[in-house]
């Protein structure tokens, strides 16, 4: 069964102190891995996609990597506008020439002045 | 760019009534896909479209139903409304068929009461 797993459920860390969110997935035909940031009662925002182990992606403080089973998000020196929840999806292949999204829980992150 | 609108933001319904929510999709965007985002859990999957039929499902009852109109518009019909079915719909769209990175809506908070 195809199946996203995101980790921590919740982080809090103080201003300025790196961290690394985690989503492990087992998915069948995997197109892509997206990472979204979702601020409360608002739809996710979309930050990046992976397509292949090994990629990575960066956006201010944030950087996104790959591997064959993995993801991690991790945050440099965060500030308090960092504070959201972060959310994982996989794109794999749903019958013949679609794809299907799933989604993990998402981690809820603070980040205390 | 205007993104992708959902109409309304919110709403309020009693049990056994029926709603709609409308979603426009990205500039460019042929797709349109709709979730269910209950509190503290991630978007679940409900429908896809795409050149104005439902290509993929994820497991709710027929009592979701939903329509594309040529101009790539969507709307999402829920009825005999139950408690349960209290969460924020959110609309994604996404072009070249469901192929590039879905962007989403605000989303429609629905209550059920």
């Amino acid at each position: 069964e195809d199946q996203v797993t995101q980790s921590p459920e919740a982080l809090r860390l103080q201003e300025g102190e790196s961290s690394s969110l985690n989503c492990s997935y087992t998915v069948s035909g995997l197109r892509g891995l997206f990472w979204y940031r979702q601020d409360p009662g608002k739809g996710p925002e979309f930050l990046f996609t992976l397509y292949s182990a090994g990629e990575e992606k960066e956006k201010e403080r944030l950087k996104a990597t790959l591997t064959k089973k993995e993801s991690f998000l991790h945050i440099t020196a965060p500030k308090p506008e960092d504070s959201a929840t972060y959310l994982c999806a996989v794109q794999a292949r749903w019958g013949s020439g679609t794809y299907k999204y799933i989604f993990g829980t998402g981690t809820r992150l603070k980040v205390l002045a | 760019d205007a993104g992708v609108t959902q109409s309304p933001t919110h709403l309020i319904k009693t049990r056994g009534q029926q709603v709609t929510l409308r979603c426009s999709p990205k500039s460019g965007h042929d797709t349109v896909s709709w979730y269910q985002q209950a509190l503290g859990q991630g978007p679940q999957f409900i429908f896809q479209y795409y050149e104005e039929e439902e290509r993929q499902r994820g497991n709710f009852p027929d009592r979701f139903s939903g329509h594309q109109f040529p101009n790539y518009s969507s709307e999402l019909n829920v009825n005999a409304l139950l408690l349960g079915d209290s969460a924020l719909y959110l609309c994604a769209s996404s072009g070249t068929g469901g192929n590039t990175e879905a962007f989403f809506g605000q989303g429609t908070r629905l209550t059920v009461v």
